[in-house]
């Protein structure tokens, strides 16, 4: 039984097109985090939700927009998308956040963007 | 400057070494994580840790707080362990990870 999962797990589509990517953890963590790895592999925070309620935004366009319909979920839109956007996305949960977490990160297996 | 260094970049081993991977980080920090990412590209938490040592099967992982710097150990090297280890630590002022570059390891026969 999966702990962390995305889909889709590949994703190719054209500059403009808008696209979403889900994310669902069957853990009972109460947060959960969006990374963009680029094709240098370095891993970068892009969003975190704790509770369903937004605690981290980095510098990120406000074309990618967050939305964590319950704390299980935690799924990424993308407006207008760019060639710069392609990169793989990863998700991850924990419990607790910042001074408060108890345990290690758990990572789903990624989904791969490709913008044409 | 990353906040956070990995040693060194790439690291190439013969089944059976023993193996150091490195990470030093210029701020102050409440935990920092050690990650490992096969070649299919899944990531993996290895430990979590804030002080002291920890262990898991052929895997120890280390800090010293006052020189702000961990280590990942390997014995026993293995094939299976080819992939990327990436240190991440979570700033103490913030909630966020920071990670390293990561170390590209190759275990070969």
């Amino acid at each position: 039984d999966t702990a962390v999962s995305q889909t889709p797990k590949y994703l190719v589509t054209q500059m403009g097109n808008d696209k979403s990517i889900k994310c669902e953890q069957n853990l009972g963590h109460d947060t959960m985090y969006w990374y963009k790895q680029d094709s240098k592999k370095f891993l970068k925070i892009m969003f975190s939700y704790n509770n369903k309620e937004l605690i981290i935004n980095e510098t990120v366009p406000n074309r990618f927009s967050p939305k964590s319909p319950d704390k299980a979920h935690l799924n990424l839109h993308i407006n207008s998308l760019e060639l710069g956007d392609s990169a793989v996305y990863f998700c991850a949960s924990s419990q607790g956040v910042g001074s408060t977490l108890t345990g290690e990160l758990f990572f789903g297996e990624g989904s791969r963007l490709t913008v044409l | 400057k990353n906040e956070v260094e990995q040693s060194p970049q790439n690291l190439t081993a013969q089944e059976g070494e023993f193996i150091t991977i490195n990470c030093s980080y210029s701020v102050g920090i409440s935990a920092l994580h050690w990650l490992q990412q096969h070649p299919g590209g899944g990531i993996v938490s290895l430990f979590m840790l804030s002080s002291g040592k920890k262990k898991h099967g052929r895997l120890i992982a280390t800090i010293n707080i006052q020189e702000k710097h961990s280590s990942l150990h390997i014995t026993a090297s293995h094939p299976r362990d080819s992939a990327v280890y990436i240190c991440a630590v979570r700033l103490s002022s913030a909630s966020k990870l920071t990670f390293g570059t990561g170390t590209r390891l190759q275990v070969t026969l």
